[in-house]
């Protein structure tokens, strides 16, 4: 398998605009986790999915940020409207099943302006 | 709240020698706990696990210990090598939310010739 997939790997945009960060769990994992790393703040969890199905959100930061997962092999995290504090890398983890390791992406380093 | 703590310092190491890394947890009922390395540019990768049922475990030139009884988390490298340059974080699942892990700070290994 390929591991977990995240495109793009870089993103610049302007405050305001929208912004989608889009990822492909490993085939199989059942759970999939949006992270964002900073360096004042380390990693923080975001959002994570059961079988597709959001189970806690109480990280996302507000309401600016929203995430989906249609179907198991892809999820998306859209920003809307980004803001130069959302400046960061995000990461995508998925594993087997909650108790268990979590395999990451390479992130998607977002810039905005 | 809980929290996993890692105070970040950087560690230098002269090649060949071991390497030790450690890490305060805060909750005692937490039942597993991962180790990863971070390199500049890439996703957090999986290095070793543990579960409170153990107190050590060997992997290839990495250990880790679990001292339970203050709460405490190590990681070893020996014959430490250029290639082991990064961040590493300690990871825990609470007892509260088993689908989730809580990262540590992380400690940065540099290592000279």
């Amino acid at each position: 398998d390929a591991g977990v997939i995240q495109s793009p790997r870089h993103e610049v945009t302007e405050m305001g605009q929208e912004v989608t960060l889009r990822c492909k769990p490993i085939s199989g994992h059942d759970y999939l986790f949006w992270y964002r790393q900073t360096m004042m703040r380390g990693l923080e969890l975001l959002i994570y999915f059961n079988n597709n199905v959001p189970i806690d959100d109480s990280g996302m930061p507000e309401d600016r940020f929203s995430a989906k997962m249609p179907n198991a092999s892809f999820s998306t995290l859209k920003i809307q409207p980004s803001e130069p504090r959302d400046s960061a890398v995000y990461f995508c983890a998925s594993s087997g099943r909650g108790v268990d390791i979590q395999y990451f992406g390479a992130g998607t380093r977002l810039s905005v302006l | 709240g809980e929290s996993v703590g890692l105070h970040l310092p950087t560690l230098s190491v002269q090649e060949g020698d071991n390497s030790i890394i450690n890490c305060a947890y805060s909750n005692s009922a937490s039942d597993y706990f991962i180790w990863y390395k971070q390199e500049s540019g890439k996703g957090p990768q999986f290095i070793i696990d543990i579960r409170s049922n153990m107190d050590k475990r060997q992997g290839q030139r990495v250990t880790v210990l679990l001292n339970k009884t203050v709460k405490h988390l190590s990681l070893q490298i020996a014959a430490t090598q250029p290639g082991d340059s990064a961040v590493y974080f300690c990871a825990e699942i609470p007892p509260y939310n088993t689908d989730k892990l809580i990262f540590g700070t992380g400690t940065r290994l540099q290592v000279f010739p």
